[in-house]
């Protein structure tokens, strides 16, 4: 089983609609969540970290469920601009610990 | 936020030769530097953790004889592509993590990744 998981899709919307990804991790010690976002050719962006009360930024919130182990983020409204790769990253317990990366889900929005 | 640099950018070489590609962050000072790869449509994949002043950890599968990683200063780790083969063609992207940057609710401080904007290797 990988250490990180996440549905490839694409996940093909019309702009305006709400989509959301999971993402699950496979170990239980694991501290820090973070989503990235990787447009076509260049290197990934910090789009949000997930706490595991919650947060929301704007169109764009993150849930964590330490008991079933997965991350989710949840786009409204979605925009042509949000087209890109989602990736997840889980790293572990400290500071030092290793940072695994999802695979990443494609996201189209279309107009 | 924090800012890495890469250079070059873009490189593109015969089969053999040797590609050095660096990495510096411009307004932190780095302990810890990572080194990826991704091939298309395929996530990142973690090569290495260069730490400064000592030597790199080098994951499962990544030959430290081919991908040599020096991390002299605390603003600056090259990675050099030893022999470059086609099949090492790739987009080579780095990370750091600033010590002293924010930290998250309930997590130890210093846990954001900072990227560079990756190195793209094509070797003939």
């Amino acid at each position: 089983r990988k250490e990180v998981e996440q549905d490839p899709g694409p996940f093909n919307v019309p702009e305006g609609a709400t989509v959301a990804f999971n993402c699950t991790y496979s170990n239980s010690a694991s501290q820090s969540f973070f989503w990235y976002r990787q447009d076509c050719r260049k290197e990934p962006k910090l789009l949000m970290s997930v706490y595991s009360s919650g947060n929301e930024d704007g169109r764009f919130t993150a849930q964590l469920n330490r008991a079933s182990q997965y991350i989710s983020l949840l786009i409204r409204d979605s925009k042509l601009s949000d087209s890109a790769t989602y990736l997840c990253v889980v790293i572990g317990y400290s500071s030092a610990s290793k940072i695994i990366f999802g695979s990443g889900t494609r996201l189209s929005i279309r107009p | 936020g924090a800012v890495v640099s890469q250079h070059p950018s873009w490189v593109i070489c015969k089969s053999g030769t040797s590609v050095k590609i660096e990495c510096r962050s411009l307004d932190f000072q780095a302990t810890t530097m990572f080194w990826y790869r991704q091939f298309p449509k395929q996530s990142l994949m973690l090569m290495a953790t260069s730490n400064e002043g000592s030597k790199a950890t080098y994951e499962q599968g990544v030959e430290k004889d081919k991908f040599l990683i020096n991390h002299a200063s605390l603003t600056l780790s090259t990675l050099t592509v030893t022999s470059a083969h086609p099949e090492d063609s790739s987009f080579y992207i780095c990370s750091a993590r600033d010590p002293l940057g924010p930290g998250l609710a309930g997590g130890p401080t210093g846990e954001t990744q900072y990227f560079g904007p990756g190195t793209r290797l094509l070797v003939l």
